[in-house]
């Protein structure tokens, strides 16, 4: 199957610093990205969706401003989250979705996740 | 409309027993039903999926079964295997979604499945 990295797979940092998160799919080109956030025990949250060239488009309720997006090229989209405080503290999970002719464009390969602990 | 119902939260079972694992959705536009398999720590895989055309399908020990009227769909795993023992999510999506929605996944809460030897 299409394989999906995730850089780095854990992250402590300090209250009021921002931390940038790398989602890459390494053997397909993605024309769009999710991303997604989740607490113990708990299914998983959709944050945003990000296609190639274009502004992500935010779930309601999350903080656009908080939770930086850009996907840049169709191997690569990030996540950065400013200003972090404790609360923000959670696994964080890409996705890619190929465009045409790989696998059905309705499957999403799913990045290993991101811990993000803020101190 | 757009929920997914997971059931149950939590599933214990012995070695070579069947665990099965049930979901409801309420948007008959879904037309995409997959499974995913997460083990702690890391990123969900998907285990099988299923499309409203058929109302079964069988990939080795795993196996949906899709109900469209009811609009219900289930995994069953046979021969359950300790390393089986991971958390399972159910999903669906509308492949005709226009705009932001295409390709949108909704999951269900999740159940937690433990394989005893």
């Amino acid at each position: 199957g299409a394989v999906v990295s995730q850089h780095p797979s854990r992250v402590i940092c300090k209250s009021g610093t921002s931390v940038k998160i790398e989602c890459r799919s390494l053997d397909f080109q993605a024309t769009t990205m999710f991303w997604y956030r989740q607490f113990p025990k708990k299914s998983l949250m959709l944050m945003a969706t990000s296609n190639e060239g274009s502004k992500a488009t935010y779930e309601q309720g999350v903080e656009k401003d908080k939770f930086l997006i850009n996907h840049a090229s169709l191997t690569l989209s990030t996540l950065t989250v400013t200003s972090a405080h404790p609360e923000d503290s959670s696994f964080y999970i890409c996705s890619a979705r190929a465009g045409t002719g790989r696998g059905s464009y309705n499957e999403q390969f799913f990045g290993p996740g991101t811990r993000l602990t803020v101190l | 409309q757009q929920q997914v119902k997971q059931s149950p939260q939590s599933l214990i079972v012995q070695k070579g027993g069947i665990s099965i694992i049930n979901c409801a959705y309420e948007n008959t536009a879904f037309d995409y039903f997959p499974w995913y398999q997460q083990f702690p720590g890391k990123g969900p895989a998907l285990l099988i999926a299923i499309r409203p055309d058929v109302s079964e399908k069988k990939e080795g020990r795993f196996t949906i079964s899709f109900n469209k009227s009811a609009k219900q769909f289930s995994l069953h795993i046979m021969d359950s295997q300790p390393g089986d023992s991971a958390t399972y999510f159910c999903a669906a999506s509308n492949s005709n979604a226009g705009g932001t929605s295409y390709g949108k996944l909704t999951f269900g809460q999740g159940t937690i499945l433990t394989v005893h030897p």
